[in-house]
């Protein structure tokens, strides 16, 4: 079955310095990795996603993901925090067979970023 | 381009009534997806429809439903009301396999 773990529930950052939100996976076959973002009462925004193209994974607002094979692993990562990042992020993989359109939530991950 | 909309934005209820929550697909999309994100659970899949069929179901009781319209919108019937039925229920579409996009999501309080 198909599974992530986010490693921290809470990450808190300052202003300019870099960010790492780490997340693995468990999959059975070559997932399909996702990270999502959800800011204060508003919906899910797709960040970027990995689908078994190029390892390092460039997304929206500067942000970026590895896919390591061998670590199980697919962390976020940012340069430098902007205070407009701190929000809820979420790992997610996607299921697998007939299941390819159902996404499987990590348990999301708090970023605060101090001034 | 208009995103997926839900409505309404908030929703209150007691125990035992029904909830119906509706959702508008990004224009072009055919499948729509449900999510329940309840405190201390987090976003857990409830359904998903494509083409008017239900494709998928998640780990929640029958009393859970839903159907698609011929627009492709989607409505989300939640039967006898529990309090713990009490979450953000997001829904989100998409076009391609994997890349869903969500709307801002219903606010269901069960008192």
């Amino acid at each position: 079955a198909q599974s992530v773990t986010q490693l921290d529930s809470h990450v808190s950052v300052s202003e300019g310095t870099p960010v790492l939100l780490r997340c693995n996976y468990s999959s059975s076959y070559s997932p399909s990795l996702f990270w999502y973002v959800q800011h204060p009462n508003k919906g899910l925004q797709l960040l970027l996603k990995y689908t078994s193209a190029a390892t390092l994974v460039k997304g929206i607002n500067g942000f970026e993901a590895e896919f390591k094979k061998s670590e199980t692993s697919f962390h976020l990562t940012k340069p430098s925090a902007h205070m407009s990042d701190a929000a809820e992020y979420f790992c997610v993989v996607s299921g697998y067979g007939g299941a390819t359109n159902k996404l499987i939530f990590g348990t999301g991950t708090l970023l605060a970023v101090q001034p | 381009e208009a995103g997926v909309t839900q409505s309404p934005t908030h929703l209150i209820k007691t125990r035992g009534q029904q909830a119906t929550l509706r959702c508008s697909p990004i224009s072009g999309h055919t499948s729509v997806y449900w999510y329940q994100q309840a405190l201390g659970l987090g976003l857990q899949f409830l359904l998903w429809y494509d083409e008017g069929e239900e494709r998928n179901r998640g780990n929640f009781p029958p009393r859970f439903s839903g159907r698609q319209f011929p627009n492709y919108s989607s409505e989300l019937n939640v039967n006898a009301l529990e309090l713990e039925d009490s979450a953000l229920y997001l829904c989100a579409s998409s076009l391609v396999a994997n890349e869903q996009f969500f709307g801002p999501g219903t606010r269901l309080t069960v008192l």
